[in-house]
């Protein structure tokens, strides 16, 4: 059984550039969570997905977006980096409510 | 607004002893809590979920309670280690069941 795989592990971005983060959810699970954790922070809820739709979001704006898969992967994109887009960005996978949720080993992105 | 609190936010034990970490949250109508573990800079590991309608759940070393009325749970460490050294966050499940809410964390250092 496969854990929650997120590529890259790092990233350095300038401010107003465009990235994408990618999230491999664990074998089974169906739903997947995307989360920013700044520094000393707990991780902030930015949304979630099941079956290919938007199931929730947490007050981020809309240059946060995200996609999920037919094989249930996500990519999490924003757009217009800002300096305090910095942060860890945590994948979780679960199985829509069931069982509790499986997290990734996150990207740390850089805005410079 | 669900909010989680997590008390004490830093923790320094001697090798052996046994320990509580407090997690409190103002919202009852909860799905579910998890207890997670974070190495610095690393993704999230899951300890021990309860469910609502359970009082607790144990995993070797690890014991956590939940009282839904009273909106706290605790987490129970016997005989620390240093290798328990690390950030513990409390999480619970609301929102219709498709987000978890963070604490800010324990960060806990166990010294030989």
């Amino acid at each position: 059984e496969t854990g929650v795989t997120q590529s890259p592990t790092h990233l350095i971005k300038t401010r107003g550039q465009q990235v994408t983060l990618r999230c491999s959810s664990q074998s089974g699970h169906n739903t997947v969570s995307w989360y920013q954790q700044a520094l000393g922070q707990g991780p902030q809820f930015i949304f979630q997905y099941y079956r290919e739709e938007e199931n929730g979001r947490g007050n981020f704006p809309p240059r946060f977006s995200g996609l999920q898969f037919p094989n249930y992967s996500s990519e999490l994109n924003v757009n217009a980096l800002e300096l305090d887009d910095s942060a860890l960005y945590l994948c979780a996978s679960s199985l829509r409510g069931l069982y509790g949720y499986t997290f990734g080993s996150g990207t740390r992105l850089t805005v410079v | 607004k669900q909010e989680v609190t997590q008390i004490p936010a830093a923790l320094s034990v001697p090798e052996g002893e046994n320990l509580v970490l407090n997690c409190s949250f103002t919202d009852s109508a909860i799905y579910n809590l998890q207890w997670f573990r974070q190495d610095p800079g690393k993704g999230l590991t899951s300890l021990l979920l309860i469910q609502s309608s359970q009082r607790e759940q144990t995993s070797g070393r690890l014991n956590a309670s939940l009282d839904k009325s009273s909106g706290r749970s605790t987490l129970y460490i016997a005989a620390s280690q240093p290798g328990d050294s690390a950030t513990y966050l409390c999480a619970v499940e609301t929102g219709g069941g498709n987000k978890l809410t963070f604490g800010t964390g324990t960060q806990l250092k166990v010294e030989l």
